[in-house]
């Protein structure tokens, strides 16, 4: 079975500044990756996600996640952080030919900006 | 397109009284779910249903029951209530059963049990 661990639970950064929250995933294979990000008040956004090929992808918003299957690592980036991007940001992992219903949600990594 | 909506938003119960959640998707999606969120836990999946007439439970599906009547809906009931079940209740969809597929979720029923 999969899991996702997320170290990081709340991380402050200046707007303007680059991020990097982390995600390490635990599973056989390469799985199926996720990054979804919720609002204060909403439900969560998916942001990106990695199936196969370029180990670097682009999401929504301007983040990217760069999959490292050396490190089991799919840690999530963005050059310039935006005040708009404080939120709780959660990584997922799927296993390949399997049912949504297995899909392991992360703990989550909550943002703060500092102005 | 309103995507996936859950009612109500905010709720309080007293322990030992049942409710509904309600939940519905209008983008013909196959697969419903729903997760509760924890502070520190994530998301856990209560109960899904791959197909209208199919649900099946999840992680934690002590408490709660399910039904899928229509492709549209996904109700939720809480039987009777308990103070373990305060918790955030998020209703998702997606287009259908397969672990690629993009998850879309609801906004959220805060639901507190005094």
């Amino acid at each position: 079975a999969q899991s996702v661990t997320q170290p990081d639970i709340h991380i402050t950064v200046s707007e303007g500044a680059s991020l990097e929250l982390r995600c390490n995933y635990s599973y056989g294979a390469t799985p199926y990756l996720f990054w979804y990000v919720q609002s204060p008040g909403q439900g969560l956004q998916l942001l990106l996600k990695y199936f196969s090929g370029d180990t670097l992808v682009q999401g929504i918003k301007g983040f990217e996640a760069e999959f490292k299957r050396s490190q089991s690592s799919f840690n999530l980036r963005k050059p310039s952080v935006h005040w708009s991007d404080a939120a709780e940001y959660f990584c997922a992992v799927g296993a390949r030919r399997s049912s949504a219903s297995k899909i392991i949600f992360g703990s989550g990594t909550r943002l703060s900006i500092r102005p | 397109n309103a995507g996936v909506t859950q009612t109500p938003k905010f709720q309080v119960l007293k322990t030992g009284q049942s409710m509904t959640l309600q939940c519905a998707q209008d983008m013909n999606h196959e697969y419903m779910s729903w997760y509760r969120q924890d502070p520190g836990m994530g998301l856990r999946l209560i109960h899904y249903s791959v197909g209208a007439g199919i649900t099946d439970q999840g992680e934690v599906p002590n408490g709660y029951n399910v039904s899928r009547s229509t492709t549209e809906d996904f109700p939720l009931r809480l039987l009777s209530a308990a103070p373990s079940q305060t918790s955030v209740y998020f209703c998702a969809s997606s287009y259908n059963s397969l672990s690629g597929n993009t998850i879309y979720f609801g906004e959220g029923s805060w639901l507190t049990v005094v």
